[in-house]
Order: C-alpha cells, then sequence, then structure tokens
C-alpha cells in the first residue's frame, strides 16, 4: 500500500449519520481519487483531485463530499443522502493529472444498518 | 465515455496451469492499459501495464498481449501459484491530458494446489 493510509479500516454507522473517512498519503502525490468498491461492480470513481484546494466530481459523486486542503489529505465524507453507503472505498493518488499508476490505500469498508 | 468489459468474471485453475483474462475497451484513444492486482481485504497494486506502442510486454510470469485493431488486451499468467489467487481488475485510458481509469469489473482468480 506504499505511502498510503486509510483510517480506519471498518467502520459502522447508522442511517441518518454523516461519516468521514480518511486518506492520508505521503508519497507528495499531486493526484487524490475516492473510489467504491461493490461485489461485481468493479472500482466507480466518486471524486478526484487534481491539486490542493481543487475537486471534481467522478461518476457516482451524488450524497458524498470532499475536501482537498493540504496535498497529503484527500477525506471523503459519506452523507445521509447516500442512498446506499454501505461498501468498501478506496482511497488512490498519483503523481500527476496526466499520469500513469495509481496508487492504491488498503481500504475503509464502512457498514450502514 | 470509456466503457471497459472484462471476462471471466471468476476463473479456476490447477497450480501449475495458465490463466487468461480478457478486456475490451470502447474508446479508440485509450492508449494506457494497466492491469491490477487486488488481494483479499487489500487496494488493489499495479501488477503490469502496457501502452498503445506495444503489442506485448513480459514479466516474468505474467504478460499483457494488446490488439488496438480489435481493442481487447489480455493478461497471462503461466505457471500459476497459489499466491496468484486474487481478484484482477484490467483499466483503460487516454494517456493526455487528465483522464480517469476507465475498470473492468474484475476477475476472481483460484488456484488450486
Amino acid at each position: 500500500d506504499g505511502g498510503i493510509t486509510q483510517s480506519p479500516k471498518y467502520l459502522f454507522r447508522k442511517e441518518g449519520q454523516n461519516v468521514t473517512l480518511s486518506c492520508e498519503q505521503n508519497l507528495n502525490h499531486d493526484a487524490m481519487y475516492w473510489y467504491r468498491q461493490d461485489p461485481g461492480q468493479g472500482l466507480r470513481l466518486i471524486y478526484y483531485s487534481q491539486i490542493v484546494n481543487d475537486f471534481q466530481k467522478g461518476d457516482i459523486a451524488e450524497g458524498y463530499s470532499v475536501s482537498r486542503e493540504k496535498k497529503e489529505s484527500f477525506p471523503l465524507t459519506v452523507t445521509s443522502a447516500q442512498k446506499n453507503p454501505t461498501a468498501f472505498y478506496l482511497c488512490a493518488c498519483s503523481t500527476s493529472g496526466s499520469s500513469y499508476e495509481q496508487y492504491f490505500g488498503p481500504g475503509t469498508r464502512l457498514t450502514v444498518t | 465515455g470509456e466503457n471497459v468489459e472484462q471476462h471471466p468474471s471468476t476463473l479456476s485453475v490447477q497450480e501449475g496451469d495458465s490463466a487468461v483474462i480478457k478486456c475490451t475497451y470502447s474508446d479508440s484513444a485509450s492508449n494506457y492499459f494497466p492491469w491490477y492486482k487486488q488481494e483479499l481485504g487489500k487496494g488493489p497494486q499495479l501488477i503490469i501495464d502496457i501502452r498503445s506502442n506495444v503489442g506485448e510486454k513480459k514479466d516474468q510470469r505474467i504478460a499483457v498481449t494488446l490488439n488496438k485493431t480489435a481493442k481487447h488486451f489480455s493478461l497471462h499468467i503461466t505457471e500459476t501459484q497459489p499466491e496468484d489467487s486474487a481478484v484482477y481488475f484490467c483499466a483503460a485510458k487516454r494517456d493526455t491530458g487528465f483522464q480517469k481509469l476507465v475498470f473492468g469489473t474484475g476477475t476472481r482468480l483460484l488456484v488450486s494446489p
């Protein structure tokens, strides 16, 4: 997982509560990403950020929010507006917007009941 | 936009056999094709990638082939070992500006001893 961390590994919340997932990297990478992974659906892009203080919606941004106040950090908030929040969430980073390899964190499994 | 299809969804082989996973993509402008391996409870890790200026790339027991005319690319694993058991994802992207990676839906490979 080389230099990108996510915490916690498992997270449990009650329906109607907002929850924030942490993602930190020490690779000095400019770009960071959040993906959601569900069985049989691969990885779907939620939000991405190319530089500090800038971010864009991905394919499934509804019910999520992000911030990018520091280069090293890209927290994801799962709001109560997300209809089906239970999933495995993966954060990734890459060296620049047009670069190639994305380095993934270990993921956070969120369960909302 | 880009769409990546991946087959098969599951693949069972005996140790020592070869395994082949195939992907097709829709965007003829895509020119970067990585393969990621995801072990249980972990984030995906890049194992090999190929760019459109080559037709084949090999790294020890793994190889990737690319057919740009047919818009498909494949992962080949020879002499499989139990530790190759994992979920494998293909992906595709354009290599111009900031273009997101589009992932296939994954192949669960099981190598039996």
